[in-house]
């Protein structure tokens, strides 16, 4: 069993919607978890970085909270663009580091 | 600042071919990883180094993968031989730190699509 888990697989919002991406971990020790956007044929690019004690860290219109008690983070993006189509990847670092399978976003005009 | 570099973008080859691929870091980065992503597995990481000396090759899949790094502005994934499940992209990211304790970005190239027939 993966130890990041993220929701939903694939999503699809029509330009200008808010959206929200899930990842789920039970990687133990934590040290961080970070938000990638990889567009396709690209290599990921960093959105945030959080360690344990950060709940909350934006990045535009990309905003990350952490809760390290319930080992849960969400990916908010406003006012979607029809750029902010991509696969959005979660990585949580302890001992090791684990990568979420990633949410295919798709904006749609 | 050019980021990381990668080549070849794409390598077609036959199996049981030798394969090596190039990534340049961004200067004065000390740490460099190589990954690799598949639709089936996702990113995984292979390896990465820290001031030029392999760390954890833990995600090595087996002996037909090495890696290099000479100096700091170069190192080398080779595939020797290769097989057709090592088609995959492969990714080089280079960052200011480590894996753990740390809030500097890792910056990855655009990847190198390797098909092996």
């Amino acid at each position: 069993k993966n130890q990041v888990e993220q929701s939903p697989q694939s999503l699809i919002i029509l330009e200008g919607k808010n959206c929200t991406l899930q990842c789920n971990y039970t990687v133990s020790p934590f040290s961080n978890l970070r938000w990638y956007k990889q567009d396709t044929g690209r290599g990921p690019v960093s959105l945030t970085i959080m360690t344990f004690s950060e709940n909350t860290k934006s990045n535009g219109r990309y905003t990350a909270t952490l809760d390290a008690d319930t080992k849960q983070s969400s990916l908010h993006i406003t006012a979607s663009q029809l750029s902010d189509s991509a696969s959005y990847i979660c990585v949580v670092s302890g001992n090791d580091m684990r990568f979420g399978a990633g949410t295919r976003l798709t904006v749609k005009p | 600042d050019a980021g990381v570099i990668q080549s070849p973008r794409h390598e077609v080859t036959e199996m049981g071919q030798e394969v090596t691929l190039r990534c340049k870091p961004i200067s004065g980065h000390d740490y460099l990883f190589w990954y690799r992503q598949t639709m089936m597995r996702g990113l995984e990481l292979l390896i990465y180094f820290n001031n030029n000396v392999p760390i954890d090759d833990s995600g090595m899949p087996e002996d037909r993968f090495s890696a290099k790094m000479p100096n700091a502005s170069f190192s080398t994934l080779k595939i020797q031989p290769s097989e057709p499940r090592d088609s995959a992209v492969y990714f080089c990211a280079s960052s200011f730190s480590g894996l753990s304790y740390s809030n500097q970005p890792q910056h990855f190239g655009d990847g190198t699509r390797l098909s092996i027939l």
